[in-house]
Formats: structure tokens, sequence, C-alpha cells
């Protein structure tokens, strides 16, 4: 079964640059969750969706963070425009449904470095 | 809202020796309790959850943790450890009426030879 895949990998833009990263999650799940992990800290949740509509964003920075999970698979999270706190990695998981009981399966992320 | 400490931000441990991760957690509802590890370069993955019944949950690679609702806590524990389980560790926990994952600040498992 094929896992959680995140592109780039990598990426290092400029304050004031916009960016954007890509999820693909596990077939058949239904949630797909973004989150944010600064170093020294644990993951925390940006964006919770259930198929294609949004269950959970109020720790999004919607001034300049957004993101969409069109047709209920593939999801983008864009940030425009970055700042130098941005900088951290970008996790994307995936579960079966949304019950706290569902197991979370994660990418590996993406790295943003600002500068 | 719920919350977790890890008390240790390191730990050191000799290859083959035992070793025990410690996680609080903080709720005024009924919770779920997690332990990922993250390997360098690599995702998030599962090792254990607790979500009801038996208070102690084996999980994988040799690790097991125990729930104890009275003292709020959830350690994560190993008879001896390999090389290979030198990763970050992070506790998290989830509510019953909720659905959203959180996660300490992790604690950094340092294994060496």
């Amino acid at each position: 079964e094929a896992g959680v895949a995140q592109s780039p990998r990598y990426k290092i833009i400029e304050k004031r640059q916009s960016v954007a990263f890509w999820c693909n999650p596990i077939s058949g799940h239904a949630t797909l969750y973004w989150y944010q992990q600064i170093l020294g800290q644990g993951p925390k949740l940006l964006i919770q969706f259930q198929n294609n509509g949004v269950v959970d964003d109020s720790q999004l920075p919607k001034d300049r963070f957004s993101a969409e999970r069109l047709k209920g698979v593939d999801s983008t999270l864009k940030i425009q425009p970055a700042k130098l706190e941005d900088s951290a990695v970008y996790l994307c998981a995936s579960s079966l449904d949304s019950a706290s009981t569902d197991t979370q399966y994660f990418g590996p992320g993406t790295r943003l470095t600002v500068l | 809202a719920q919350s977790v400490t890890q008390l240790d931000s390191q730990v050191p441990v000799f290859e083959e020796a035992p070793v025990e991760l410690r996680c609080n957690y903080s709720s005024s509802v009924s919770v779920y309790l997690f332990w990922y590890v993250q390997y360098p370069n690599q995702g998030l993955q599962l090792l254990l959850k607790y979500l009801s019944g038996s208070t102690l949950v084996k999980g994988i690679n040799g690790f097991e943790a125990e729930f104890n609702k009275s003292q709020t806590s959830f350690h994560l524990r190993k008879p001896s450890v390999h090389i290979s389980d030198t990763a970050e560790y992070f506790c998290a926990v989830a509510s019953n009426s909720g659905y959203a994952l959180n996660f300490g600040k992790g604690t950094s498992l340092l294994v060496t030879p």
C-alpha cells in the first residue's frame, strides 16, 4: 500500500514570496490533515478536511495560509506572503475517517526555509 | 482542551539498556493517547495507542506504554533498546469528542553502543 506522498521535500524562499505544497493521501482515506512542525516542537494542526470539506481550520493563519482539497483526494497548502517564522516542516497526514481513534498516517514532510 | 507534557527533551541511553520516556496529559474529558516515532528525515509513524480497556498497551518494535488515569500519565517503555531506536518520540492526546491530535514537544532518544 502506498503511503502519503508530499512534494516538494525541500523549499527555500525569500520572505514575502509565495509557496505551495502538495499532498496525495493514502487511497480511500477520507480525512486529510496539514500540520506545521517548527524545529524543537511537536506538530501543530493547521487544517483538517473530511472529503473536500473543512472540519477544523481554527489554527490556520488565514491572512496568509490557504488550503484546498479538490475532489476530496489531493490537497495543496499555500502560503502567501511567507514570513520568517513560517520556516518549519509541513506534514500531511491522512486517516480512513475522522474519528479521533483512527490512526493518522504521515507523509515525509516538506521542509520550508524562509530567508 | 487537551495538552501533553513530555518531561524529558533528550534521553541518552546505552544499547541493550531499558528506557522510559515520560508523558503526562491534561484534560477535563476522556482521552485517547498515542505515541508516535519520527526517524530522521521521515514522517511520523504510530508506535501504539490507548483507546480503552487494558491500561497496558503493546506496540511495534517492542515498545509498550501504560495508561495511568490517576497520575494522568502515559509513559513509554522498552526493556532493551537498539541503536536503530534512535529517533524523536512524540506523545499525543485526542479527546473522545473531537478530532485533532495535540502533540507534545517530543523526546529525543539517543542510543549509543
